[in-house]
Parts: C-alpha cells; sequence; structure tokens
C-alpha cells in the first residue's frame, strides 16, 4: 500500500460527458502528478501541484483540468470526453516537488468512454 | 526534450533464468534514472533508482547501472521468480525537465513461467 488513494476505481461513461477523478496523496506529501496511461501511448505526465499551486504541466488537453486544495487532496476533471480518453489515470505523490523522481503511485482509475 | 526507449516486450522467461530488460535515455544535463515495477492491478513503485554515471542501483535481486558513455540503464536480475511477473518501466526525472517529473518509457512486460 502506498498511502495513495484513488477515487473512484472504475469508471464507465458516455462520449460528451465530464468526470472527476480523485486524489488523496501520502500523508505528509505536498506534491502530487497525475499521469495518464493507455495502450498507444503509454504512461504520460499530465501536471503537477505542490501546496496548491500548479507546478509543471505536460501533456493535458485544455478539456482536462486540476487542481489541489488546501487539504492537499486533489481533484483531475475531464470534460466533453471522448472515445480516446478511456485509459487510467495515475496519481503520485512526493514530499517534496526536488525529490528527484522519487513518486508513490495510487492503484488508479480505470476510465472507459463508450 | 527527454526520452526513454525500452527493448520491446513482452518478455518470458523460465524461472531462475537471467533477465536483462535494456533501457536507454535521452537527456541534455545530468538526469537521475529510475526502474518502476507495475504487479496487476495495482500502481507503479519504485524499484531502483541511480542519481550519478556510474552509480549502481539495486533492490530486490535486481540491479542496473547508469552508463553515461552509452547512456543506458539496463535492468538485471540473475535468477528471477514467478514473484517478479510485473511490468517493468525505466524512467528518468531532472536533466532538461523540472522539478521531479518523471519521462517514462513504453514498459516491458516480463512473464516468468514455474
Amino acid at each position: 500500500d502506498s498511502g495513495v488513494t484513488q477515487t473512484p476505481k472504475h469508471l464507465i461513461t458516455a462520449t460528451g460527458q465530464r468526470v472527476t477523478l480523485r486524489c488523496s496523496p501520502r500523508s505528509g506529501d505536498l506534491s502530487v502528478y497525475w499521469y495518464q496511461q493507455s495502450l498507444d501511448q503509454g504512461l504520460q505526465f499530465l501536471i503537477q501541484y505542490y501546496n496548491g499551486e500548479e507546478r509543471a504541466k505536460g501533456n493535458i488537453l485544455e478539456r482536462f483540468s486540476a487542481q489541489q486544495f488546501p487539504d492537499l487532496h486533489s481533484e483531475l476533471n475531464l470534460s466533453s470526453l471522448e472515445l480516446g480518453d478511456s485509459a487510467l489515470y495515475f496519481c503520485a505523490s512526493s514530499v517534496d516537488p526536488r525529490d528527484s523522481g522519487e513518486l508513490f503511485f495510487g492503484e488508479g482509475s480505470r476510465l472507459t468512454v463508450l | 526534450g527527454n526520452s526513454v526507449t525500452q527493448m520491446e516486450g513482452p518478455v518470458t522467461l523460465s524461472e531462475e533464468a537471467f533477465l536483462t530488460i535494456n533501457c536507454t535515455y535521452t537527456a541534455t544535463g545530468y538526469p537521475s534514472l529510475f526502474w518502476y515495477v507495475q504487479y496487476p492491478g495495482e500502481g507503479l513503485q519504485l524499484l531502483l533508482k541511480a542519481t550519478k554515471a556510474d552509480d549502481k542501483g539495486s533492490n530486490k535481486g535486481f540491479e542496473a547501472t547508469y552508463r553515461k558513455e552509452t547512456t543506458s540503464f539496463h535492468l538485471e536480475k540473475g535468477s528471477v521468480q514467478v514473484s517478479d511477473s510485473a511490468v517493468y518501466f525505466c524512467a528518468l526525472s531532472g536533466g532538461e525537465t523540472s522539478g521531479s517529473r518523471l519521462t517514462f518509457g513504453e514498459g516491458t512486460q516480463l512473464t516468468v513461467n514455474p
């Protein structure tokens, strides 16, 4: 158990809909990362937050947004969903954004868009 | 930009066989290198890391040496077990990227048969 909690574990929805994925980082970790894992693109970095502020942005679509709340949990919002958004979405956390890549990953939220 | 290339999988071995999974990278500066492992139905876990040239990371019988001259970080294990069956990801952080956002390779599926 990494200590990172993601909900929901599975989600099935239709094209055009909007979903919210939630992540609770390990106790004491200030930095949260979102990754997308799909068969054709592998693991792609989406976005990073540190103590409530956006720290780095990767290949995140404009239809997607995220935030980190004062209690340090984070939410990833996916809107106007397309079939190609079907993927496993991972949240990871670390104590310090300079932690040289030692991230702790949750078990992921599997999104299926029909 | 940064990139990581892993040997194509899947890899199937018999128990007690020798394992090598090749990984090469492209990055400017001095990245840190990692191997993460993903067991079925779980999130990624850090397996080992190396932060500078000629460093050797090791854990659970797995080893990898940071070779700057060949830009490689190959994963090896002398005798694999059925419980090693998983997907292995090579990754890097730092270099020209900021913070500890990770750039992952494609992943290599390893199956070990009894």
